[in-house]
Order: C-alpha cells, then sequence, then structure tokens
C-alpha cells in the first residue's frame, strides 16, 4: 500500500521556466512533509519541509505547497536551471513517529 | 555541517556471502535509518534505530539484520546475500522529531 505517491516518473522543462512536482498522499495522519533532491550515485539531499499547519513554504527558489483537503503536496522551482535536473522525491512523517514514508520519485530534467 | 559516511561507495559479493554496512553519524543524531533504493520503488526503508541498542523493523526488513552498539554508528547485515538484494543501500540519520533525515553517499552494493 503506497502512502506517498508521484505518479509522475518523469518530468521535462525548459530552463527559466517553472517545474512544478506533485505528490498525493492517503494517511491523514501525516505531519510533516519534506523535499529531497538526489543526484546519480549520491545520496538524498534535504530541499524543504512543510509541517501540516501550513499550506505554503518558501526557500529561495523553491516553493511547497500543501493542500491537506485534497491530500497533496507540490514543489515549485522558479526559474529552473540546468543544476535541478535530479530526482525528486517527496516524504511524510506520520504524527509522532520518527520515521518517513518516501514517494517513487520524479526524473526532472531541465533542458538548456 | 551534519555528516553521515558510509564504509563503501561500491561493494561485489557472492551470493551466501555475509555482508557488513557500516554507517557512522558525526552530528549526535539519536535516530538512524537503512534505506535500500530500487528503480521506480523509491527508498524503502529495511531498518531504522532511534537509540542505541534499540532497533525497529522498516517495511522490507527480511534477509536483514542491524546493530546499534554506539550512537554514531548503525551497520546493516546481510546473514546470506542474495541477487535480489542487488540495490543502492543509503543510511540516515536525524534528531528526534519533525526534522529532516541527512543521508549518506550510499553503497551500490552487487551480489553475483
Amino acid at each position: 500500500d503506497q502512502q506517498v505517491k508521484q505518479n509522475s516518473p518523469s518530468l521535462s522543462v525548459q530552463e527559466g521556466r517553472i517545474s512544478i512536482l506533485n505528490c498525493d498522499y492517503t494517511n491523514s495522519m501525516f505531519d510533516y512533509f519534506l523535499w529531497y533532491k538526489k543526484y546519480p550515485a549520491e545520496g538524498p539531499t534535504f530541499l524543504i519541509s512543510i509541517s501540516s499547519i501550513k499550506d505554503k513554504n518558501e526557500d529561495g527558489r523553491f516553493t511547497v505547497f500543501l493542500n491537506k483537503s485534497a491530500k497533496h503536496l507540490s514543489l515549485h522551482i522558479v526559474p529552473s536551471q540546468p543544476g535541478d535536473s535530479a530526482v525528486y522525491f517527496c516524504a511524510a512523517r506520520h504524527l509522532g513517529a520518527q520515521k518517513l514514508v518516501f514517494g517513487q520519485g520524479t526524473r526532472l530534467t531541465i533542458n538548456p | 555541517d551534519v555528516k553521515v559516511t558510509q564504509s563503501s561507495r561500491y561493494l561485489v559479493k557472492r551470493t551466501g556471502e555475509k555482508v557488513f554496512l557500516e554507517c557512522v553519524q558525526d552530528m549526535d543524531h539519536e535516530n538512524m535509518f537503512w534505506y535500500r533504493q530500487d528503480p521506480g520503488l523509491g527508498l524503502r526503508l529495511i531498518y531504522f534505530s532511534y537509540d542505541v541498542k534499540m532497533k525497529e523493523k522498516g517495511d522490507i526488513p527480511e534477509g536483514y539484520s542491524v546493530s546499534r552498539e554506539k550512537k554514531e554508528r548503525f551497520s546493516l547485515i546481510l546473514e546470506s546475500a542474495s541477487t535480489n538484494q542487488t540495490s543502492m543501500y543509503l543510511c540516515a540519520s536525524s534528531l528526534r522529531g519533525p526534522h529532516e533525515q541527512y543521508f549518506g553517499p550510499g553503497t551500490r552494493l552487487t551480489v553475483t
């Protein structure tokens, strides 16, 4: 049972445009959500997070939106840069738990 | 900066061998995690530990065991390696509570 789903395995975006990565979840007890970025042959690196009491969090070019009623999370990158080409994972934490549940990942390619 | 190190970047083992993967973190984090990453499946949790000598099964613990004798070190053990354990293994650590996990660079294990 996949509690966190990233339904798009890949996404291709022109440099300078907006990249939007989506994530859906099924468990209403998730209270903390994160996005990670992963380059080949490296470990994932933390990008941005959001608590369930908020609906938006910004950090530079990265903005995460949370729609609790739709159980939907999105990551916006603007403007997109070639160095943003990577696999992006969303993750969620169940209230009171220490572990994270990860989605399958979306491979983002930024075209020059 | 948090640093999570893993003992090997690449490892090739034969079927039936006992395999040890070591992970060390230098930030006094309570939690440590072992994941495997496979294409299309995202990051799947094998085991985690929230304190010294404590361990909990993740989503796919079969065929694996772990050891945490010191706070900074978390070992993953494949008792008898099999070809379906060929994968990228990622170690992570975090503070207790809603905090991001920090990942090591990963170990690419091939079992032949």
